[in-house]
């Protein structure tokens, strides 16, 4: 398995707050993904990098924003947690832009 | 804009048979990839298959094949000798053979396979 591990698995918080989710890998690939997964929706891309520094957004980008100071770690931040960001979040990397992406276990953000 | 449509939201198999899933797509992309991932109630997001657009032969993995059309836009997967085990939600996914920088993949919205005793 891809040495993929996100933190927390599990969060509650309230509306308002800023919340910050972890991606660390351990592959030294350069892609990295976040994704975010709600029924009716499959997942849905909201930023990602190709490179330290290197970041774009995605589909569903608004609300949020990402940092990637080293390889192995790749930070999505909710700079103001609204219910609507209440999801399952998803980390994944790839070698390449064309090669499979690979998804760590997850983390369940529950925003009240 | 890619669009990824999986149109059976459930279905059922009993153990040892065989079973397709559905998967269609719209592009105007000539090079692409295609995948299947599983997603059993652990929550993980398991690579099962995955598909280059310029070959024509389709992928296998042990019990796991696809049938890709392309003209068709058709991508649909084959579980063989089904196990309990694979009771789990498949996502197809969509991406793009790019000269850029991106290289996101666009999912369907799943569909839930129930493998019964």
């Amino acid at each position: 398995d891809a040495g993929i591990t996100q933190s927390p698995r599990h969060k509650v918080t309230e509306t308002g707050t800023p919340v910050t989710l972890r991606c660390h890998q351990t592959e030294n690939h350069r892609y990295m993904y976040w994704y975010r997964q709600d029924p009716g929706h499959g997942l849905r891309l909201i930023h990602y990098s190709y490179g330290v520094k290197d970041t774009d957004k995605g589909e569903v980008s608004d609300g949020y924003s990402v940092s990637r100071s080293k390889t192995e770690d790749f930070l999505l931040t909710l700079e103001s947690a609204t219910s609507s960001q209440t999801s399952v979040y998803f980390c994944a990397i790839s070698e390449s832009k064309n090669q499979p992406q690979h998804f760590g276990d997850g983390t369940r953000l529950s925003i009240l | 804009a890619q669009t990824v449509t999986q149109s059976q939201p459930e279905m059922s198999v009993q153990e040892a048979e065989t079973v397709t899933l559905s998967c269609t797509y719209d592009t105007s992309e000539n090079n692409y990839y295609l995948f299947w991932y599983k997603q059993p109630p652990s929550r993980q997001m398991i690579l099962v298959i995955r598909q280059e657009a310029y070959k024509q032969q389709n992928a296998t993995e042990n019990r796991f094949s696809v049938n890709f059309q392309k003209a068709a836009k058709s991508f649909s997967l084959k579980i063989s000798d089904s196990q309990l085990g694979d009771t789990a939600m498949y996502f197809c996914a969509f991406m793009k053979h790019h000269g850029g920088s991106q290289g996101n993949l666009i999912f369907g919205k799943g569909t839930k396979l129930s493998v019964k005793p």
